[in-house]
């Protein structure tokens, strides 16, 4: 079974400058999830999808980051303009349903450089 | 308050040490528990869930107190494989999923 894929890898940018990350969750999978996880923390929520509506997105720096999951299948991460404190890897996640006992499933992640 | 608490570590334990890790949670409406492993530059993996019976998978053993709102990971016989960030996890409701920070593993040989 293929797994959460995500693209880029790496990126690196300047600071204000825009970025887009891009997710694919597992065939099936109707809730998605965008982490940020600077280094030496736990991930942190940004926004959680349910088939192509917000469940959550309380975390959401909305003045700079945007997130859209259309049709309900893979779903992209925007960051416009970027900033220094934006530098962290982006993780996507997804699960099955909603269930007590779901579990998450991440993607390999984008590590992002702002300089 | 954090909804997730853990003990950032490092431990760091020889070859055949038996390990153990703590969390707390601050939610007592939390409903499913989980630890991950995350190794260094890779994204978190499901290690196992918690249950509040307990519940063994080899040499990793996961317990579960709801009254006291704490889960704890124990590792006998540590490899050196199994040097890792281990990452606490609850889901409170709707699968809303929170994290530890994490608590790092060296196992040195």
């Amino acid at each position: 079974e293929a797994g959460v894929a995500q693209s880029p890898r790496y990126k690196i940018i300047e600071k204000r400058q825009s970025v887009a990350f891009w997710c694919n969750p597992i065939s099936g999978h109707a809730t998605l999830y965008w982490y940020q996880q600077i280094l030496g923390q736990g991930p942190k929520l940004l926004i959680q999808f349910q088939n192509n509506g917000v469940v959550d997105d309380s975390q959401l720096p909305k003045d700079r980051f945007s997130a859209e999951r259309l049709k309900g299948v893979d779903s992209t991460l925007k960051i416009q303009p970027a900033k220094l404190e934006d530098s962290a890897v982006y993780l996507c996640a997804s699960s099955l349903v909603q269930g007590v006992n779901e579990k998450l499933f991440f993607g390999s992640g984008t590590q992002l450089s702002v300089l | 308050r954090k909804e997730v608490e853990q003990d950032p570590g490092p431990f760091n334990v020889p070859e055949g040490a038996t390990v153990a890790f703590n969390c707390t949670y601050s939610n007592s409406a939390s409903q499913s528990f989980f630890w991950y492993r995350q190794d260094c530059r890779k994204e978190p993996k499901l290690l196992m869930s918690v249950y509040s019976s307990g519940n063994e998978d080899g040499r990793f053993t996961a317990q579960l107190n709801r009254a006291s709102q704490y889960i704890s990971l124990l590792i006998r016989d540590s490899k050196l494989s199994d040097s890792a960030t281990y990452l606490c996890v609850v889901n409170k409701s709707f699968n809303k999923f929170y994290f530890g920070s994490g608590t790092k593993l060296n196992v040195k040989p």
